[in-house]
């Protein structure tokens, strides 16, 4: 398996431009997480998905933030217009639970390599 | 507010030093318990994990210790080497909960010097 695929890698952009970042979560997986990573604040959940479908936005820091989850293997987080505390590493991540005969299988979150963002 | 609070922030050991580092939490409910572990420019990947029902898990030179009765656990790297610097992260899941996710904690930023 390819594990869960980000891109861009790294982006730096201009304050003011939007930014679009994409996450390919595992095949067969039913969540799907969005983390902001900083150094001042750490490891902070923005938003996550369950079967396609936003469960909890409340991380998302104001509505300059946009997240869309259109099919299982397919989701983006924009940020439109951009402003450099924004800039961070950006993770996506997912893990499979539904239909496990014991819950213990599907506890682990698998991460991609992240989105370094630089706004400056 | 922090659901899992980790400390300390930053750790530094000598090779083949024990490296400790320790977790609290307040949820009752919560009752899946796992470390992750993050390289420079990687993502934070599972490396050692524990459920409530035992007291330490043991996976090489890594060990979980959990006390129920204190809502703290925490996580021993025993000989550490250089290449275990890397940051690490406690979380704490309500296997029970419809929600599905997961409560991590600030991060330990863990050197090991040769």
């Amino acid at each position: 398996d390819a594990g869960v695929i980000q891109s861009p890698r790294h982006e730096v952009t201009e304050m003011g431009q939007e930014v679009t970042l994409r996450c390919k979560p595992i095949s067969g997986h039913d969540y799907l997480f969005w983390y902001r990573q900083t150094m001042m604040r750490g490891l902070e959940l923005l938003i996550y998905f369950n079967n396609n479908v936003p469960i909890d936005d409340s991380g998302m820091p104001e509505d300059r933030f946009s997240a869309k989850m259109p099919n299982a293997s397919f989701s983006t987080l924009k940020i439109q217009p951009s402003e450099p505390r924004d800039s961070a590493v950006y993770f996506c991540a997912s893990r499979y639970e539904a239909g496990q005969p014991t819950r213990s299988s599907g506890n682990t979150i698998y991460f991609g390599e992240g989105s370094w963002l630089t706004v400056v | 507010q922090q659901q899992v609070k980790q400390s300390p922030q930053s750790l530094i050991v000598q090779k083949g030093g024990i490296s400790i580092i320790n977790c609290a939490y307040e949820n009752t409910a919560f009752d899946y318990f796992p470390w992750y572990q993050q390289f420079p420019g990687k993502g934070p990947a599972l490396l050692i994990a524990i459920r409530p029902d035992v007291s330490e898990k043991k996976e090489g030179r890594f060990t979980i210790s959990f006390n129920k009765s204190a809502k703290q656990f925490s996580l021993h790297i025993m000989d550490s080497q250089p290449g275990d610097s890397a940051t690490y992260f406690c979380a704490a899941l309500d296997r029970g909960s419809t929600l599905g996710r997961l409560y991590f904690g600030r991060g330990t930023q863990l050197t090991v010097w040769p």
